[in-house]
């Protein structure tokens, strides 16, 4: 498959759960990121990976964990979760430091914490 | 932190009328200004940019305009199509690439 991609594209997890999401970018990008999309706040910038390291965590709560093991995985490791966590979750790509920032999304995956 | 105003959050226009949303940045060293569509269940895909070092640019249907004193641009759609109904995200970005979205406008067309 070409783009980027998501894994799952939907889950219903409860608080005590722990889940992981998984985006894999097939562009040859080298930076990755993951942003929230809620109805309150569309589109919020979580964390930004460049050439495998974090470069950003935009004071995102430790339940949330990422993960770069290299520049065409990104994970979001899960853990004690609240219902107000319940959003969509995008993972997106670049080529950072090129003349072109275009960022390409996944198709995200929907999350509900019960 | 950089903060990026978007206005309106809803605009509904007949088929064939023009459509204009506009966006506001705070940081003077943003270079680059992305116009995302998001379709609805779908991710958001570019469909315009321009960067710092110029006014205006156009494709088709869209334009895009830069006030870099202001520090505000605004996307132009023209004969709008129900096929434009859309979620629209402005961004800035400045040399780290990180992008800084606007909070949307969910743009309908009535046919």
């Amino acid at each position: 498959e070409t783009g980027v991609t998501q894994t799952p594209r939907h889950l219903v997890m409860g608080m005590t759960n722990k889940k992981s999401l998984k985006c894999e970018q097939h562009l040859g990008h080298n930076a990755m990121y993951w942003y929230k999309q809620s109805a309150k706040k569309p589109l919020e910038l979580m964390f930004v990976y460049n050439f495998k390291e974090q470069t950003e965590n935009n004071s995102v709560p430790s339940r949330f964990s990422p993960e770069c093991p290299n520049s065409s995985h990104l994970f979001l490791h899960l853990h004690t979760l609240q219902p107000e966590d319940s959003a969509l979750y995008l993972c997106a790509s670049s080529q950072a430091g090129s003349s072109n920032n275009e960022q390409f999304f996944g198709p995200g995956t929907r999350l509900t914490v019960l | 932190g950089e903060n990026v105003e978007q206005h309106p959050s809803t605009l509904s226009v007949q088929e064939g009328d023009s459509a204009v949303i506009k966006c506001t940045y705070s940081d003077s060293a943003s270079n680059y200004f992305p116009w995302y569509k998001q379709e609805l269940g779908k991710r958001p895909q570019l469909i315009i940019d321009i960067r710092s070092n110029v006014g205006e640019k156009k494709d088709q249907r869209i334009a895009v305009t830069l006030n870099k004193t202001a520090k505000h641009f605004s996307l132009h759609i023209t004969e709008t199509q129900p096929e434009d109904s859309a979620v629209y995200f402005c961004a800035a970005s400045s040399a780290t690439d990180k992008l800084i979205f606007g909070t949307g406008t969910r743009l309908q067309v009535f046919p």
